[in-house]
């Protein structure tokens, strides 16, 4: 069965410092994976996605990237966070689209990381 | 642009009582149209996944309707449960697009 892992759980740091959060995958080849951005009482953003190694489609502008060196791995990074960076992160993966780009699948989500920059 | 739209906002119901969730939506071309139940501090988990020629889907306490032609889907919790609380949201999907909707909080009180 597939499973998905975030790491950390939680996280605060301040306004300035870097930020690395991991994201990795279990049990499929080849998926869709997501980067998404929930702040406090709003809907969920989509960050990223990623089609393939190395391939990433950014949504929105923002201080944030992210990577896909490994198959079944999804990192989301800053160099200098800012306060708006605040919130709950969730990685996801789908089985890949017929258009090779984010598939409408179903999306499987991770726990999540709850950030808080000060 | 592609919107989903969902209501009411939050909800409060007691327990063992059913309740409704709208979802409107303007998504061309659509593809498919999910509901997704998160739990306070947990990423989202698939409730149903209708297509264009589905009117209706169940899990368990959960039904959801689609109507194509008004662009609407409901979901219907019956005989609710304090483990029904959480944020419901609706997700279309186009060509190569999710549209996600800000979701409904669902508060069910003893």
């Amino acid at each position: 069965s597939q499973t998905i892992h975030q790491w950390p759980a939680t996280l605060v740091q301040p306004v300035g410092s870097p930020l690395s959060l991991e994201c990795t995958v279990e049990g499929t080849s080849n998926p869709n994976l997501y980067w998404y951005r929930q702040a406090a009482g709003r809907g969920l953003q989509l960050l990223f996605y990623s089609v393939g190694i190395g391939q990433i489609s950014s949504e929105v502008p923002q201080n944030l990237s992210a990577s896909r060196p490994q198959d079944r791995q999804f990192i989301l990074s800053s160099k200098k966070l800012l306060l708006s960076d605040s919130g709950f992160y969730l990685c996801a993966w789908s089985a890949l689209g017929l258009a090779g780009g984010p598939s409408t699948d179903t999306q499987y989500f991770g726990p999540g990381t709850r950030l808080t920059v000060l | 642009k592609n919107q989903v739209e969902q209501s009411p906002q939050s909800l409060i119901i007691l327990e063992g009582k059913n309740c409704t969730l709208q979802c409107n939506y303007t998504v061309s071309p659509f593809s498919n149209l999910r509901w997704y139940k998160q739990d306070t501090g947990r990423g989202p988990v698939s409730l149903t996944i209708m297509t264009f020629s589905e009117n209706t889907k169940s899990n368990g306490r959960y039904t959801a309707t689609l109507d194509a032609d008004t662009k609407q889907s409901s979901l219907h919790i019956t005989a609710s449960q304090l483990s029904d609380s959480a944020s419901y949201i609706c997700v279309v999907g186009g060509y190569s697009t999710l549209t996600f909707g800000k979701g409904t909080m669902l508060l069910v009180s003893p």
